[in-house]
């Protein structure tokens, strides 16, 4: 059964810092991972999808890595800003019928 | 396109009773999902549809049914409510055919058992 982790649970890092949110996973056969960003009571924004046979994917400040034989993928974001403050959400999609999700990083940037 | 959109936003039940929550949309995705998340938890799949009239259980199906007459909606029903179906809702869709499709999401709906 895929299991997903995400390492820290939460994160607080001053305005400016760049940082790497990790994320997990037991089964290296999936189709695609991706990056969400959760803000409080709103549903799941897409950041970055990272397909199988890809190494990494770029949207702006932020850079998202996936090594499949090794289960991890990272989330980096540079010049962190507060507007980056949110739950950041791994999830893998092991076939068509499935997301399995990790916990979430609950990430906060102090002006 | 408006996307994915959930009905009731928020929504306090007493125990026994039940509900449907409503969940449409409009970019013609063949695969829709509902979601439930629990505090510091990951998302958890109760049901999913491959299309219209072809529905499946997820990892948490129990105490749930859906339908799926059409492409665009796919409602959750609660039979019977408890305690323990306090959480918050999330319906999904995407559309099959190419690996690197993003899902989308609704806003969710939250839910209260009492």
């Amino acid at each position: 059964k895929q299991e997903v982790t995400q390492i820290p649970a939460a994160l607080s890092v001053p305005e400016g810092e760049n940082l790497v949110l990790n994320c997990s996973f037991t089964d290296s056969a999936i189709y695609n991972l991706q990056w969400f960003r959760q803000d409080p009571g709103k549903g799941l924004t897409s950041l970055l999808l990272i397909q199988s046979s890809q190494r990494e994917q770029t949207s702006g400040r932020l850079n998202a890595s996936l090594d499949k034989s090794s289960g991890r993928s990272t989330l980096y974001i540079a010049a962190s800003q507060p507007g980056d403050s949110a739950t950041y959400l791994c999830a893998v999609r092991p076939n068509n019928n499935d997301m399995r999700f990790g916990a979430g990083t609950r990430l906060t940037v102090k002006p | 396109n408006a996307g994915v959109t959930q009905t009731p936003k928020f929504r306090i039940l007493k125990i026994g009773q039940s509900m449907t929550l409503q969940c449409t949309q409009d970019m013609n995705h063949n695969y829709m999902y509902w979601y439930r998340q629990d505090p510091g938890m990951g998302l958890k799949l109760i049901y999913y549809s491959v299309g219209a009239g072809i529905t499946d259980k997820g990892e948490v199906p129990n105490g749930y049914n859906v339908s799926r007459s059409t492409t665009e909606d796919f409602p959750l029903r609660l039979e019977l409510a408890a305690p323990s179906q306090t959480s918050v809702y999330f319906c999904a869709s995407w559309k099959q055919g190419f690996t690197g499709n993003t899902i989308y999401f609704g806003e969710g709906s939250w839910l209260t058992v009492v």
